[in-house]
């Protein structure tokens, strides 16, 4: 089965500065991977996808990540962060053939500070 | 497009009464809908996946007489909590895939915060 580890739980940054957010998966056969933002009492946005292809994807709002198939790795990555950006984000791996299951990392809040 | 609601976004029941919660898909038909739910500071569990027309199939450990779940159209998904207790008490969140544009995404709603009393 299918893993996903989030190595920070929160990461405070100040404005306009850079910031990644990791995530690690684990599994057995091949996968799509995503990011989702949550805002207070919201549900979940999505970000970004990777599903085949490029391994440098960019989603929305500034935001890009890069799957690393031999680190098993889809970090997250915007290199200049506004207040607004503060929120819970998720990684998220779907197994290929899974029907589209998701398994989510455990979040990092992210905290953009003035 | 792909607009997912969910009702009520929030509701208080006593200990040992029953809860409905609704998840539409507004624009676009869901063949298969997904219910999670999620602990404070916790990430999303996924407790089970509606497929249209069929039986719900539950994630390991969630117990199917107590969180009952119907997919009765492609736009309709309901999540029932039975004889809720306070551990019931949790954010539900819902999300919808299509069987057209955008078949590797969940599309979710806003969530319905449940507290029992």
């Amino acid at each position: 089965a299918q893993s996903v580890t989030q190595l920070d739980s929160q990461v405070p940054v100040f404005e306009e500065a850079p910031v990644e957010l990791r995530c690690n998966y684990s599994s057995s056969v091949s996968v799509y991977l995503f990011w989702y933002v949550q805002y207070p009492n919201q549900g979940l946005q999505l970000l970004l996808k990777y599903l085949s292809g490029s391994t440098l994807v960019k989603g929305i709002n500034g935001f890009e990540a890069e799957f690393n198939k031999s680190q098993t790795s889809f970090h997250l990555r915007k290199p200049s962060v506004h207040i607004s950006d503060t929120a819970e984000y998720f990684c998220a791996v779907s197994e290929v053939g899974s029907n589209y299951k998701l398994t989510f990392g455990k979040g990092t809040l992210l905290t953009v500070n003035p | 497009g792909a607009v997912v609601s969910q009702h009520p976004s929030r509701v208080i029941c006593k200990s040992g009464t029953s809860v409905k919660i609704e998840c539409r898909s507004l624009d676009f038909q869901a063949t298969t809908m997904f219910w999670y739910r999620q602990f404070p500071k916790k990430s999303l569990m996924l407790m089970a996946t509606s497929n249209e027309g069929s039986k719900a199939t539950y994630e390991q450990g969630v117990e199917k007489d107590k969180f009952l779940i119907n997919h009765a159209s492609l736009t309709l998904s309901t999540l029932t909590v039975t004889s809720a207790h306070p551990e019931d008490s949790s954010f539900y969140i819902c999300s919808a895939k299509s069987s057209g544009r955008a078949r590797h995404e969940q599309f979710f709603g806003p969530g319905t915060r449940l507290t029992v009393l």
